[in-house]
């Protein structure tokens, strides 16, 4: 099984900060199914990112993947109000299966 | 627009079978090329895949749960369930349903809006 390691696990920041998330796979993952979700309290995730960088539909373009192998990082231009939330990264492997990173809180500095 | 609704008991007693429905709106669950998965998150921890049903009813579970787990469709109902038995605390959690779609690399890309499930006696 392949374990997504996510750093660091809060991140404070200000509104109009840059934040830049981290995952890390034990071992390589392919980036065709690396995704990013943010989930905010009392939702259900949000997809944000597929294929590593593909931007979901609707996302705004602050927000941007990037990486390949074992090393991924999803960057937010600028922090707004409402992208103060949890991300998690997910892979999706040969076996069939999907696993997710433990996920970083973006909070308020 | 897809819609995935869970349902369910939201308390269960320790050592029996935990039931859960998900119900699809606006869209065949045969339609396209889909997995319908069950993820599950206890509070303020971070997120499990529990399994998942292709159309053709074929499963896949995750190994740390697949001695007690089930997961089946109701084509008449545009339904699919989890059966989890055998439940203990550990269990308790927020249990979504989800739609992968291999369109953009089997990412999770309708949610339910997840249910709660506590067990306890």
């Amino acid at each position: 099984e392949i374990v997504l390691t996510q750093s660091p696990g809060t991140l404070s920041l200000s509104p109009g900060e840059r934040a830049t998330l981290s995952c890390r796979a034990s071992q390589s993952v392919s980036s065709t199914y690396l995704a990013w979700y943010q989930q905010k309290p009392g939702q259900a995730p949000r997809l944000l990112i597929y294929g590593a960088s593909s931007r979901a539909t609707g996302i705004p373009d602050r927000f941007s993947g990037s990486g390949s192998g074992t090393d991924f990082t999803l960057t937010i231009g600028r922090l707004e109000p409402e992208d103060f939330a949890v991300y998690f990264c997910q892979q999706y492997d040969r076996s069939s299966t999907w696993t997710f990173g433990q996920g970083t809180k973006v909070e308020i500095k | 627009q897809v819609q995935l609704q869970e349902s369910g008991p939201g308390l269960v007693k320790p050592s029996q079978t935990l039931s859960l429905t998900c119900t699809v709106s606006g869209g065949s669950i045969y339609s396209g090329s889909y997995y319908w998965n069950w993820i599950r998150q206890p509070a303020g921890k971070g997120l499990e895949w529990i399994g998942r049903l292709y159309t053709s009813g074929s499963t896949i579970y995750n190994p740390s749960l697949e001695s007690r787990l089930t997961i089946s469709v109701d084509t008449s109902k545009n339904q699919f369930s989890l059966k989890l038995k055998s439940v203990t605390a550990a269990d308790t959690a927020m249990y979504y349903c989800a739609r992968a779609s291999w369109n953009d690399g089997w990412v999770f890309d309708y949610w339910g809006q997840g249910t709660l499930v506590t067990v306890s006696s």
